[in-house]
C-alpha cells in the first residue's frame, strides 16, 4: 500500500527566510505525488504534482518540490516565505494501482510564518 | 467558473440521528470523491464515484455510512444513527475522469455530533 510520512507536524520560519517541508513516501511502484495546501477555513488547493516527468516540479506561489527516488523523498521548498504562506500543507500520494486517483494524505505540516 | 460546493457548511446533530451531506461537483466532472478530515484520523478517503456508480467504497468506515450520486452530478453522503466519533469535516472533490487530472475540493461540511 502507498503511504506518505510528513516528518514535521509544525515548522516555524521568519518572513523572507527559506521554507522546507519534508515528506517521505512508500510505494511499490512509480508513484504520483502531490502537495496540497489548506488555509484556515478554506478548501484544499493543489500546489504542485509529480507524475513521472521532470523530477523538479514547480508549483504555484513560488513553491517547488524535488522527487528523489533514491531517498524516497518529495520535500517542498520555497526560497522566501511570505506571511500569506502560513497554512497546513499535506503531502499526498496517489494509489493509481486502484485504477483511479485514490489520494492518500500525510498527517500534515502546519507552517507558521513570523514577521 | 463555479467550484465544488457543499451544503450545509456546518451541521450539529444529536447522537443517533441521521444526517445528509450534499456535494455539487464542477459541471462536467465525471469523477467525484468523498473524504473525511478528523483530528484523530487525519484526511482519509471514503468513496469514489465514476458517473453514478461507486467502484470503490472501501473507505466507508461502517455500514451506517452510504452515498449515492444521481444524474452524474450531485452526490449525497448519508450517515445513519450518528455517533460522536463521526464528528469531522467531510470534504468532497471532483475531477475529470483519468489519473492525471487534479481533484478540486469543496469547502467541506463540518459535522458535530453531540
Amino acid at each position: 500500500a502507498q503511504s506518505v510520512t510528513q516528518l514535521d507536524s509544525h515548522v516555524s520560519v521568519s518572513e523572507g527566510t527559506p521554507v522546507l517541508l519534508r515528506c517521505n513516501y512508500s510505494s511499490s511502484y512509480s508513484p504520483s505525488l502531490f502537495w496540497y495546501v489548506q488555509h484556515p477555513n478554506k478548501g484544499l488547493q493543489l500546489l504542485l504534482k509529480y507524475t513521472s516527468a521532470a523530477t523538479l516540479v514547480k508549483g504555484i506561489n513560488g513553491f517547488e518540490a524535488e522527487f528523489k527516488k533514491s531517498e524516497t523523498s518529495f520535500h517542498l521548498t520555497k526560497p522566501s516565505a511570505h506571511m500569506s504562506d502560513a497554512a497546513e500543507y499535506f503531502c499526498v500520494v496517489s494509489d493509481g494501482n486502484t485504477g483511479f486517483q485514490k489520494l492518500v494524505f500525510g498527517t500534515g505540516t502546519r507552517l507558521l510564518v513570523s514577521p | 467558473g463555479a467550484g465544488v460546493s457543499q451544503s450545509p457548511s456546518n451541521k450539529v446533530t444529536e447522537k443517533g440521528k441521521d444526517v445528509e451531506l450534499r456535494c455539487d461537483p464542477i459541471s462536467g466532472h465525471t469523477a467525484l470523491y468523498w473524504y473525511r478530515q478528523s483530528l484523530g484520523q487525519g484526511l482519509e478517503f471514503l468513496i469514489y464515484f465514476q458517473g453514478n456508480s461507486a467502484p470503490d467504497k472501501s473507505g466507508l468506515p461502517s455500514d451506517r455510512f452510504s452515498a449515492e450520486r444521481t444524474g452524474g452530478s450531485v452526490s449525497t453522503l448519508t450517515i445513519q444513527r450518528t455517533q460522536q466519533e463521526d464528528s469531522a469535516v467531510y470534504l468532497c472533490a471532483s475531477s475529470p475522469q483519468g489519473l492525471v487530472y487534479e481533484q478540486y475540493f469543496g469547502p467541506g461540511t463540518r459535522l458535530t455530533v453531540t
